[in-house]
């Protein structure tokens, strides 16, 4: 089957750094999403990769091993707005979206 | 530029009772358009997509249906409600001419089926 697997919740402190894992098993690749969802809103898009490296969009980057499969999302500075649940979705062979079910970000004072 | 609408953003209906949920999408033509269901704690769960007006594929089996009268209108629909169809349900569109085709979702609607 296939499968997309972050922690549940992490927590950090405000300016700091945090990276969220996100590890994928999926019938091919054709790229990996990064959406930050706020409570109670819709999701909104932070990143794509499709090949291996990182990349850079301000205080947010998005990392990408495709023979590992494997992703992380960075986080810099830290700021209280910044807690929400984030999202990992691969695309698939088919190019169906397959979704992780989130990671919970706390930022702490 | 381009907006999407849902509505309602909240509806408790008892069970047994009809549904209807709305999206329209503004500045795009010819949009790929879809309804997610999303429970808490699990990831995003595809019901509907549509490539153009009166197709629609369906990704899971169940009691809700989905309509797609106009080219930037999307309908979600269901006879009758069970208490398992509460949940966040979330309407959204992606612009196939983007290789990316990233996801622009509506504000969503929390059901409660009592």
């Amino acid at each position: 089957g296939q499968n997309i697997d972050q922690p549940t919740e992490m927590t950090a402190t405000e300016g700091a750094i945090v990276q969220i894992n996100c590890t994928y098993q999926t019938s091919g690749f054709n790229g990996l999403f990064w959406y930050q969802q706020h409570a109670g809103e819709a999701p909104t898009f932070l990143s794509y990769n499709v090949l291996d490296g990182l990349e850079e969009k301000g205080r947010f980057s998005s990392f990408l091993s495709r023979s590992k499969g494997y992703s992380y999302l960075l986080l810099k500075e830290l700021q209280m707005k910044d807690s929400a649940s984030y999202l990992c979705a691969v695309k698939d062979s088919n190019y169906q979206l397959i979704w992780g079910a989130g990671t919970k970000l706390i930022i702490k004072p | 530029s381009q907006t999407i609408h849902q509505w309602p953003a909240t509806l408790v209906q008892p069970v047994g009772s009809p549904l209807s949920l709305e999206c329209t999408v503004e500045g795009t033509s010819n949009p790929n358009l879809y309804w997610y269901r999303q429970a808490a704690g699990r990831g995003l769960q595809l019901l509907f997509y549509s490539v153009g007006i009166g197709q629609i594929s369906s990704e899971v089996p169940q009691n809700l249906s989905a309509s797609r009268p106009q080219d930037r209108q999307f309908i979600l629909s269901s006879k009758k409600l069970l208490l398992s169809d509460s949940g966040f349900y979330l309407c959204a569109w992606s612009d196939r001419v983007w290789d990316t085709e990233k996801l622009f979702f509506g504000s969503g609607t929390q059901l409660s089926v009592l």
